[in-house]
């Protein structure tokens, strides 16, 4: 079946650092890309999601890029902050008249002060 | 603001016992979904809905069923509840599948 993989599982840096969180997808026909963040003991919370019609999206010190050719999406956060520190989850939409998400397995990010 | 709610947070039940998780939103969302959370496995597709008394299955349906007779409430039952179904499970819903889905708290369910 149809799967998004998502690397790296876990992710230490310095505070002020970079960090990227990366995913694959397999099915061609997805077209919505959407990162959750999910803080400890917290629900899911979306944070920035891209569709299919665009290559790079920004909001403040969040980034995605899509590479629809090579079926790749990363997450991008800079300057790296205690509170960014939480599980990420990138998802792809299934494709055809469906409202299905597919989840990745997360990333949990420590941002060390 | 969009909320979702589960019935409990925690759950504590024995083995065999059945098992229903209860989920409403208060946005007037067509679609909801139920999902497990385990760690290393990311959040799977248990059951959706995209309308009332409609429903599919998704990646991990087995030793579940699901209910929906009102627009605002989606019910996970675990018709035999079996030690490997210790999970945690979270609800969520949308207006449409380009959208975000909110999520509910999540309920921490242990079988022993």
């Amino acid at each position: 079946g149809e799967n998004v993989e998502q690397h790296p599982s876990t992710l230490s840096v310095q505070e002020g650092d970079s960090a990227v969180i990366k995913c694959t997808y397999s099915d061609s026909a997805s077209n919505y890309f959407p990162w959750y963040k999910q803080e400890l003991g917290k629900r899911p919370q979306l944070i920035i999601d891209i569709r299919s019609n665009v290559g790079e999206k920004k909001d403040q010190r969040i980034a995605v890029t899509l590479n629809k050719t090579a079926k790749h999406f990363s997450l991008h956060i800079t300057e790296t902050q205690p509170e960014d520190s939480a599980v990420y989850f990138c998802a792809a939409s299934m494709g055809g008249a469906t409202n299905k998400l597919i989840f990745g397995t997360g990333t949990l990010l420590a941002v060390q002060p | 603001d969009v909320k979702v709610t589960q019935s409990s947070r925690y759950l504590v039940k024995r083995t065999g016992e059945k098992v229903f998780l209860e989920c409403v939103q208060d946005m007037d969302h067509e679609n909801m979904f139920w999902y497990r959370q385990d760690p290393g496995l990311g959040l799977r597709l248990i059951y959706f809905s995209y309308d009332v008394k409609m429903k599919e299955k998704g990646d991990i349906p087995e030793g579940y069923s699901v209910s929906r007779e009102k627009k605002e409430r989606f019910s996970l039952i675990l018709e035999s509840a079996s030690t490997n179904q210790t999970s945690m499970y979270l609800c969520a819903s949308t207006s449409g599948g380009l959208y975000e889905q909110y999520f509910g708290p999540g309920t921490r369910l242990t079988v022993t």
